[in-house]
């Protein structure tokens, strides 16, 4: 079975300051693939990031980074300097190598304080 | 450039009506779906199709219809309204790139429904 944990409900930080999101999944696919989304107050879904099982390369765009570790079935997002903007919804979701279901974690609840 | 249309944005029924959502992609996409949104929740599958003629239940398909006429659209029924389907509803599709690799979801702007 396919599943994703969001440990952080909510989170608050002060503007400027680091923070990391925490994704935990489970499956027994050595082919998936992880995602993030980010759900801003106006209630969209907006797709920020996709990784293949087989690449551990952590990533960097702009101020957001993903560090993904096979070994410990984590896909951490770390917002770095974080702005007023960042304040959301971020899910992290898994898809098996067939594609057709995505399963999502329960979302961790961002907000950043000026 | 639509991309994934969804309507109604809000709708108000009562217990026992039916409803369409409708959905509509205009990026050709093979794999639509539908998810709900409930507080606590994160997005839960209702039902998914990989091209028109097929559909397949997902997570949380019971009192939900669906069928898939045309690569276009996809909507979804609601057979006999409950206020257990009081939710956020979220259409999506993807394109399918090959060897059972989707691209990443995109998502229409939702429909909130509330069942009194």
């Amino acid at each position: 079975a396919q599943k994703v944990t969001q440990a952080q409900t909510e989170i608050s930080v002060v503007e400027k300051e680091d923070v990391t999101l925490d994704c935990v999944y489970e499956t027994r696919d050595t082919t998936y693939y992880l995602f993030w989304y980010k759900q801003p107050p106006s209630g969209e879904l907006v797709f920020l990031i996709r990784r293949n099982s087989f690449d551990e390369q952590n990533e960097i765009s702009g101020r957001y980074s993903w560090n993904f570790q096979k070994s410990t079935s984590s896909f951490n997002f770390t917002i770095t300097a974080s702005q007023v903007v960042d304040s959301a919804v971020y899910f992290c979701a898994l898809t098996r190598n067939t594609g057709n279901q995505f399963y999502f974690g329960t979302g961790t609840s961002l907000t950043v304080i000026p | 450039n639509a991309g994934v249309t969804q309507t109604p944005k809000f709708q108000v029924l009562k217990t026992g009506q039916s409803m369409t959502l409708q959905c509509a992609q205009d990026m050709n996409h093979e794999y639509m779906s539908w998810y709900r949104q409930d507080p606590g929740m994160g997005l839960r599958l209702i039902h998914y199709s990989v091209g028109a003629g097929i559909t397949d239940q997902g997570e949380v398909p019971n009192g939900y219809n669906v069928s898939r006429s045309t690569t276009e659209d996809f909507p979804l029924r609601l057979l006999s309204a409950a206020p257990s389907q009081t939710s956020v509803y979220f259409c999506a599709s993807s394109a399918y790139l090959g060897t059972g690799v989707n691209s990443p979801l995109h998502f229409g702007n939702g429909t909130r429904l509330t069942v009194t």
